[in-house]
Order: structure tokens, then sequence, then C-alpha cells
């Protein structure tokens, strides 16, 4: 198993500039998130998705969207990019049990420069 | 929400154990505790987690204390491969999401 998987691994971007970035897992997960990771500061959750056609709002939701068309694939996008959204962005997909534990299992990252 | 603290670096001696504490005062019965590592700029990587009982796994101890507003996570015999910034998280319960801490930075040395 290729486990988490996200392309591209590295991103340059001018202001306005869009761009999508892609979450691929083959764990037959349920639950999938895209975090963004900031010099400084904890890991901060900007959407997740509960299941597949569905997404939802994390903490940090602003100057993205998000897509599951896919059970596998979790998309995010941006419309028009921000110097602001310079940052590392992990992508995490976890099963779901009946009991409520889980974990969450990550992918390598995008870095991603807005200048 | 639930909220961790935890110390911002540690050291440690390779081959001895590592022990990292935790505090989470708020949490409620039937939250979890997390931990997490991450090693350099990699994706985080699941190490344990448990409810009340002391958890044990192929990477880890976790020790909970009876009244569950600390916890210890215990590396028994560190390597330098464990130096990580080490993150306690307290699962939310109604939205399925970790609040994530700026965690312990631990340091094994030679």
């Amino acid at each position: 198993n290729a486990g988490v998987t996200q392309t591209p691994k590295f991103r340059v971007l001018k202001t306005g500039q869009s761009m999508t970035l892609l979450c691929a897992q083959d764990m037959n997960h349920e639950y999938m998130y895209w975090y963004r990771q900031d010099p400084g500061m904890g890991l901060r959750l900007i959407h997740y998705s509960v299941g597949e056609g569905t997404t939802a709002k994390g903490e940090v939701p602003d100057g993205y969207n998000v897509s599951r068309l896919k059970k596998q694939n979790f998309l995010l996008g941006l419309e028009s990019a921000a110097p602001s959204q310079t940052s590392v962005y992990f992508c995490a997909s976890s099963p779901h049990t009946s009991v409520g534990s889980y974990e969450q299992y990550f992918g390598p990252g995008t870095r991603l420069t807005v200048t | 929400d639930a909220k961790t603290t935890q110390p911002p670096s540690m050291d440690c001696a390779e081959g001895r154990a590592a022990n990292l504490p935790c505090n989470h005062s708020t949490i409620s019965g039937n939250e979890y505790v997390y931990w997490y590592r991450q090693i350099h700029s990699q994706g985080p990587q699941y190490i344990i987690h448990g409810l009340k009982n002391n958890e044990t796994n192929e990477m880890a101890s976790l020790i909970i204390t009876e009244d569950r507003k600390s916890s210890t996570l215990i590396l028994p015999h560190a390597t330098l491969r464990d130096t990580a910034v080490y993150y306690c998280i307290v699962r939310v319960l109604r939205n399925r999401k970790l609040i994530w801490g700026l965690g312990t930075s631990l340091a094994v040395n030679p």
C-alpha cells in the first residue's frame, strides 16, 4: 500500500493564481482531512470530509475549497492564491470505527510558496 | 474543547527512556488522548492513544493518571531516530477533529 500520497510535493505560485492539491489514499478510509502547518504554530485543520460527496469546514477554511468526488481522493483548491497561504499542507485519512477511536495517517506534505 | 499543555523541549540520552509529559486537565470523560510525532518536516506519525487505561504498543507506552488530567508517553529505549516533535492531543468528539498544539521537541543525544 502506498498509504497517503500528495501531489505536487512543491509549488510556487504568484498572487492571484489558482491551483489544486491532490490527496489520494488506498486504505479505503472514510475520513480525510487537509491541514496547514506554519512556523511556530501547530497543524490547523482547513477542511475535512466524513465520506464521499461530503465536506465540512475546519478551523481556517477561508480562501480554500475542497471536493471529495471519489472516496480515495480529496482535493484542496486555492482559487486566488495569497502570500498568507504560503505554508506546508498535509493531507490525512482515518478509518471509521464503531468504537469511535481512530488514528490519522498523514501524507508527506506539499510545500507551497505564494509570491 | 479540551486543550493540552506540553513542555516546549526535552533532551534524552540515547538508550535511556524518554518520558514526555502532557497536561489535559479539562478533558471530558469520554475523550481520548492521542500521541503523534513529526520527524523533521515529514507528515505526523501516529504513535498511540488511550482513554483511561495504560496502553502499550511496539513504539511506546502511554500512562494516563487516574483522574485523567495528565498523561506520559514513554519511549523505553530512545534512539537518535526518535528525535522529533511529539504532540499530545485530545480528540474533540462532536466533530472528530484533532486540535494540535506546538508539541514537545525531543532531542535524543548520543
